[in-house]
């Protein structure tokens, strides 16, 4: 059974704090890593798909990196903001579907 | 709206009852997924179809539940005699086989069984 491992499960940080965590996976056999941020009572919005080892993925303050080799994935977020408030989810597909870790859950306070 | 949409967006139901659930993808995508989440827990894969045929079922899939997408545009997922511990979040998400499995989600619809 493919599992896929995401710490810690929940973060509280102050608004101007940068943070990061993890995405852990299986390294054999590794296709893809998808990034989604899920805000409550939205749809989860795909942030990043990750295909190489080395790959480093930004998107304003959001960056991603990928290293295949020990089957780990970071998500970084610096001076995070209230409306970064959200469910962060990883994702490897083996085959045609998803497989996701249980989630990060970041609260920010400003 | 283009993206994915499902209806009802909540639905509480007694147990024993039965529900259906509809989902529209974006309109050129040919997949079409169903995940359930759970308190806790990250999305698990249901089932998935490819325009009108269903691919692969999860174990997670009993009996009870049934899918369609009978003109591989639209689907619905249909829980029969439902029981407390199908209360969860199912949500549907889209993509094109040429996307390299980018899954584009919907909001979900939340289930609440009594």
């Amino acid at each position: 059974i493919l599992n896929v491992e995401q710490s810690p499960q929940s973060l509280h940080v102050q608004e101007g704090d940068s943070t990061n965590f993890t995405c852990s996976f299986p390294s054999s056999n590794f296709y893809a890593l998808h990034w989604y941020r899920w805000e409550t009572a939205k749809s989860p919005e795909a942030l990043f798909v990750m295909t190489l080892n080395g790959d480093e993925k930004k998107k304003g303050r959001i960056s991603a990196t990928l290293n295949t080799k020990e089957g780990y994935s970071y998500l970084y977020i610096k001076g995070s903001q209230p409306e970064d408030s959200a469910t962060y989810l990883c994702a490897v597909p083996p085959h045609d579907k998803l497989i996701f870790g249980t989630g990060t859950r970041l609260q920010v306070f400003p | 709206d283009t993206g994915v949409s499902q209806d009802p967006r909540h639905k509480i139901t007694k147990r024993g009852q039965n529900v259906t659930f509809r989902c529209d993808p974006i309109s050129e995508h040919n997949r079409l997924y169903w995940y359930r989440q759970t308190l806790g827990q990250g999305p698990e894969f249901l089932t998935y179809f490819q325009n009108e045929a269903q691919l692969e079922k999860s174990r997670l899939l009993s009996d009870r539940f049934s899918a369609e997408r009978p003109k591989g545009s639209f689907s619905t997922l249909e829980i029969q005699h439902t029981e407390q511990g199908d209360s969860a979040m199912y949500l549907c998400a889209s993509s094109l086989i040429t996307s390299g499995n980018e899954q584009f989600f919907g909001p979900g619809t939340r289930l609440t069984v009594l």
